[in-house]
């Protein structure tokens, strides 16, 4: 059975870092393109970025550009988010997923507040 | 790139039909067609139907979805009270990024 399984996550001051993981158990990660998706408290899902199969292009939303980095260890079939940084703004649950053949982690919260 | 667009909310009867639209553009709905996905607050995201229109194993065959050129419907059939919650549509665009729609929230009267 295929599963997503997130790690990571909590409060953080704004500036702060953090850094979320994933690892893929029934399936390859390198088979798919794999993203985060971010739901901020009352709003809706909102995509943050984008590692295709390879590694070898990654896609990121305007607002996360430069300070988030989106990556993977082939050998731990994980994905993780480097996020650097962060804002009040960037305040939501994220999740890690497969958007195009639906497999998606439970979520993990991320506070960032003073 | 601009979201897609989804009315905030639908109102249905019990074992009544609903169907949910999704409009987009040329880059992305109308480029590989979108994604449905059911979201319970508090749970995550749940697909129910690929760009292709097929439903993932698991998914009862009341939903069914489609897609007439830049516009995705979702179509829910035999209204349940469980079926009450928020639909989002996505679609891969070409300009290189995931879009969602704001979403959807189904009443269930």
């Amino acid at each position: 059975e295929e599963q997503v399984v997130q790690s990571g996550g909590g409060l953080v001051q704004p500036g702060e870092s953090l850094r979320l993981s994933c690892v893929l158990s029934g399936f390859t990660s390198t088979n798919f393109w794999m993203s985060w998706v971010r739901q901020a408290p009352g709003k809706g899902l909102e995509w943050v970025a984008t590692l295709n199969e390879d590694g070898s292009a990654k896609f990121y939303v305007d607002s996360v550009k430069g300070r988030f980095t989106i990556s993977r260890d082939t050998a731990r079939n994980s994905l993780y988010l480097q996020m650097n940084s962060l804002r009040v703004e960037d305040t939501a649950v994220y999740y890690c997923a497969t958007v195009a053949e639906g497999y998606w982690g439970r979520g993990t919260l991320v506070t960032v507040s003073s | 790139q601009a979201g897609l667009t989804q009315p905030p909310s639908v109102s249905k009867g019990l074992r009544q039909t609903a169907t949910l639209t999704c409009t987009g553009n040329t880059n992305n709905v109308g480029y590989q067609g979108a994604v449905w996905l059911q979201h319970h607050q508090g749970h995550p995201p749940k697909v129910l139907s690929l760009r292709n229109n097929k439903r993932p194993s698991g998914i009862s065959e009341r939903f069914s979805a489609s897609r007439s050129g830049n516009t995705a419907s979702l179509t829910i059939t035999g209204l349940q009270p469980e079926d009450e919650t928020d639909y989002y549509c996505s679609a891969w665009d070409r300009v290189g990024g995931w879009v969602f729609g704001g979403g959807t929230k189904l009443t269930v009267l």
